[in-house]
């Protein structure tokens, strides 16, 4: 079993909507996650850290869930500049080892 | 200027032939890292370094060398490349905010 697991989508979306992502992590020891935004042949640029609390930035929400071992991207109202691939990034139980997802592609169109 | 730095941005060799991609940072960060990304896998962990002269293997180690004998500098070496080492290779530093990436290496070997 992969240590971290996304849908790779992609999820097609009009401008204005919400849409979601999850993320599955395997190693219940993780302390550490992240979101990362990539955009097409850039590289990844950290969107935003995930608390245990949930944490909000502007239109977007990040939540963790450690019951069922994953962490979650909310967007709302989104936009034509969101259309990227985000991943997320879980620790191990390393600390110096953290495992990126493969990513979750999002198109918003007009 | 201020960041992670690698070079060359493109690059095309041939096989077997040695190759050696660069990465500086100016944050002075202990932790740096080298991965590769291909489509279908993610980013895989090569090697990472947790401090000059301290250097460990990640996922995809095999077929390639690092050094680290300044804390700035974490060059990676490809010791006879093959085909399947066609890759985007980036480079990253990590404080305790997350990771910061560099442009990264688009590496051909034909």
């Amino acid at each position: 079993r992969k240590e971290v697991e996304q849908d790779p989508g992609p999820f097609n979306v009009p401008e204005g909507a919400t849409v979601a992502f999850n993320c599955t992590y395997s190693n219940s020891a993780s302390q550490s996650f992240f979101w990362y935004r990539q955009d097409c042949r850039k590289e990844p640029k950290l969107l935003m850290s995930v608390y245990s609390s949930g944490n909000e930035d502007g239109r977007f929400t990040a939540q963790l869930n450690r019951a069922s071992q994953y962490i979650s991207l909310l967007i709302r109202d989104s936009k034509l500049s969101d259309s990227a691939t985000y991943l997320c990034v879980v620790n191990g139980n390393n600390f110096n080892k953290f495992y990126f997802g493969s990513g979750t592609k999002l198109n918003v169109k007009p | 200027d201020a960041g992670i730095t690698q070079s060359p941005r493109y690059k095309i060799t041939e096989t077997g032939r040695q190759v050696t991609l660069m990465c500086h940072q100016t944050w002075s960060h202990s932790y740096m890292f080298w991965y590769r990304q291909d489509l279908g896998h993610g980013l895989r962990l090569i090697y990472y370094s947790a401090a000059a002269d301290i250097t460990d293997k990640g996922e995809v180690p095999d077929g390639y060398v690092v050094s680290r004998s300044k804390t700035e500098n974490f060059p990676l070496t490809l010791e006879s490349a093959t085909r399947s080492q066609t890759s985007v290779y980036f480079c990253a530093s990590r404080d305790n905010y997350g990771y910061t990436f560099g442009s990264g290496t688009r590496l051909t070997v034909v």
